[in-house]
């Protein structure tokens, strides 16, 4: 059974600083996907990582995949208040066509 | 359309009452999935559409959800006799196909229902 785990599950940081939220998974998989949701806000896009050592980047966010450690990443470089949101990786698909989501990682950015 | 179009967008019914939500991808897009996210946590998975056809439905919660899709484009999820724990945001998604999985899916705006 695929399994997905991010941590933290919680991070409070201040703006200028850097962080990394890290998303484990427990099988082979074709696939990680990032997304970004805001309260009360629906999910957004922000990367799909194809291969084993792909990295995407945009704007301050960038994102890298291991899939021989099956260990993604998102790196926040010098964080803005702008990127406080709960951040979710997921991974798949399955034999079902089903994404296999980790429980979010929600960032708080103090100014 | 441009985007996922999700209605209503807040639902209040009492216990026991049958509710509708819609669901209107993305123009084309052929695949279309339903999840549940209760507050503050992640997504449950409830069922997919490749176009009209649900091959697997064993993620609904329980049979009092059922979903369908006609014409290959909006999809309802249907709940009847609803219960407190029903309560939750139900989110959309759509993707140009299951098969193409270098496509992200793309979400509405959800519909927060609450059952009193």
């Amino acid at each position: 059974e695929l399994k997905v785990e991010q941590n933290p599950l919680f991070l409070s940081m201040q703006e200028g600083k850097n962080y990394t939220i890290y998303c484990n998974y427990s099988t082979t998989s074709d696939r990680l996907y990032w997304y970004r949701q805001d309260p009360g806000k629906s999910l957004e896009s922000l990367f799909v990582l194809l291969s084993n050592g792909a990295v995407k980047q945009e704007g301050r966010l960038m994102a890298s995949l291991d899939t021989k450690a099956r260990l993604s990443t998102l790196h926040i470089t010098a964080a803005v208040h702008d990127l406080s949101a709960t951040y979710f990786c997921a991974v798949g698909p399955n034999s079902n066509y089903q994404l296999i989501w980790g429980a979010g990682t929600k960032l708080i950015i103090k100014p | 359309g441009a985007g996922v179009s999700q209605s209503p967008s807040n639902k209040v019914t009492e216990k026991g009452k049958d509710v509708e939500l819609r669901c209107d991808p993305i123009s084309g897009h052929t695949a279309l999935y339903w999840y549940r996210q209760s507050l503050g946590q992640g997504l449950e998975f409830l069922i997919y559409f490749q176009g009209n056809s649900a091959p697997d439905k064993s993620g609904l919660p329980s049979d009092r959800f059922s979903a369908e899709r006609t014409g290959g484009s909006v999809s309802t999820l249907t709940i009847q006799r609803t219960q407190q724990e029903d309560s939750a945001v139900y989110l959309c998604a759509s993707s140009p196909s299951t098969g193409d999985s270098n496509q992200p899916q793309h979400f509405g705006d959800g519909t927060r229902l609450s059952i009193l």
